[in-house]
């Protein structure tokens, strides 16, 4: 079974540029995450799909960031404009949700810095 | 708020020994409780999940779960250099749909051989 896959795996912009990260979760995985994870930190939630529609999105920064699921099964993060404080992993992970279990699985991330 | 405390460590343990990490959540309504493994550069890898009291074990792994002290722990026996890595504690809330995961900051494991 293949993995979560996640592009591009590093990407360097300059402050107040955009960029878009992409994923494709694992095959038959309804649900989908966005993490961002902060050097010496543990990640942090940004926002969950169920299927195509948004279940959590209070730790988004609204103003600057964006995502969309559209057909269900791929995602895209937007960052416009880009700060400083952005430079972190973006990591894209996956759950099938069955029953009680709620495992969650983890692409590769992408690697972001903002100069 | 939902918050997960560890030990940041470096906790250093000697090869072949019980490495023993440790982790307290402040949500009294989290039902899922997950270990995660990362290597540096690399991305979290699922080891345990634990979702009753008590123990659970897999391989050289054990997790412990105890709800009235809103604590879990992990234990890895016979431990060897290639379980030197970050370990990141995990839980989700009280259910429903919304189940992203807060995590701890991680315990830094070093295993000396």
């Amino acid at each position: 079974e293949a993995g979560v896959a996640q592009s591009p795996r590093y990407k360097i912009i300059e402050k107040r540029q955009s960029v878009a990260f992409w994923c494709n979760p694992i095959s038959g995985h309804a649900t989908l995450y966005w993490y961002q994870q902060i050097l010496g930190q543990g990640p942090k939630l940004l926002i969950q799909f169920q299927n195509n529609g948004v279940v959590d999105d209070s730790q988004l920064p609204k103003d600057r960031f964006s995502a969309e699921r559209l057909k269900g099964v791929d995602s895209t993060l937007k960052i416009q404009p880009a700060k400083l404080e952005d430079s972190a992993v973006y990591l894209c992970a996956s759950s099938r949700r069955t029953g009680f279990s709620n495992e969650q699985f983890f692409g590769p991330g992408t690697r972001l810095t903002v100069l | 708020q939902k918050e997960v405390e560890q030990n940041s460590g470096p906790l250093s343990v000697p090869e072949g020994a019980i490495a023993s990490l440790n982790c307290t959540y402040s949500d009294r309504v989290s039902q899922s409780f997950f270990w995660y493994r990362q290597y540096s550069g690399k991305s979290p890898e699922l080891i345990m999940s634990i979702y009753s009291n008590g123990d659970k074990e897999d391989g050289r792994f054990t997790a412990q779960l105890n709800k009235a002290s809103q604590y879990v722990s992990l234990l890895i026996r016979d431990s060897q250099p290639s379980d030197s890595a970050t370990y990141l504690c995990a839980v989700t809330g009280a259910g429903g749909g919304a189940d992203g995961l807060t995590f701890g900051k991680g315990t830094h494991l070093i295993i000396q051989p």
